[in-house]
């Protein structure tokens, strides 16, 4: 029973470049959140949809972030433009169905340098 | 609004005993657990609704305080193992998202 998958684990992008992050929640989960985490930071929420639907984007800055979960295929997070502060984890988390109570789980992380 | 967890660090001997607070200025559905170790994903621990029900792990304890809006993490006779940051996560009665408090760290020493 295979948990949260997210890639890449590991990504480097120049500034100005575009970075996608992908999440594949848990098999029978079709919510998902995505959470970044800054250095010795805590868990700061961004984003928390569902298939074809974004239920709260509160967390997300402004410009250049986005995200969606298509009816088919993964979710993904896209930040364009890239700058030296985007450098962080970015985990995402699924859970069952929109009923409160509901255990979330993390996927390993996407760790994103900006050099 | 985020919760608000202390302490910030905790630093035991194994087999000595801890208490993890977490408190929200707003009414709570439920408040979730967790533990991250360095450069790992959070792992779940425990889940505390409104109404009292409870699922969690083995050998560590948790309490919710509906009316204060309040949970305590209970950690007994620690093992090296317990060392990490652990989050609380609240969800609050008007909003379906998980919001985190800053987390506390916790280092046990042999």
């Amino acid at each position: 029973n295979a948990g949260v998958m997210q890639n890449p684990r590991h990504l480097v992008r120049r500034r100005g470049q575009e970075a996608r992050l992908r999440c594949s929640p848990m098999k029978g989960h079709s919510h998902v959140y995505w959470y970044r985490q800054l250095p010795e930071e805590g868990l700061k929420f961004m984003v928390y949809l569902q298939k074809e639907n974004i239920i709260d984007e509160s967390g997300m800055p402004k410009e250049r972030f986005s995200a969606e979960f298509p009816k088919e295929g993964p979710s993904i997070l896209r930040i364009q433009q890239v700058v030296r502060g985007d450098s962080a984890a970015y985990f995402c988390a699924s859970s069952r169905k929109d009923r409160r109570g509901n255990t979330i789980y993390f996927g390993e992380g996407s760790w994103l340098t900006v050099v | 609004q985020q919760p608000v967890q202390s302490p910030q660090a905790v630093i035991l001997r194994e087999g000595e005993d801890a208490v993890i607070n977490c408190s929200s200025s707003k009414a709570l559905y439920s408040v979730h657990w967790y533990r991250q170790k360095h450069g790992e994903a959070p792992v779940f621990l425990m889940i505390l609704l409104k109404g009292g029900e409870q699922k969690g792990h083995e050998k560590i304890s948790a309490s919710f305080n509906e009316i204060k809006q309040q949970s305590s993490l209970y950690l007994t006779a620690s093992q090296l193992s317990y060392s990490g940051t652990y989050f609380c996560g609240t969800e609050s009665q008007g909003a379906q998202k998980l919001v985190f408090g800053q987390g506390t760290r916790l280092t046990i020493n042999p």
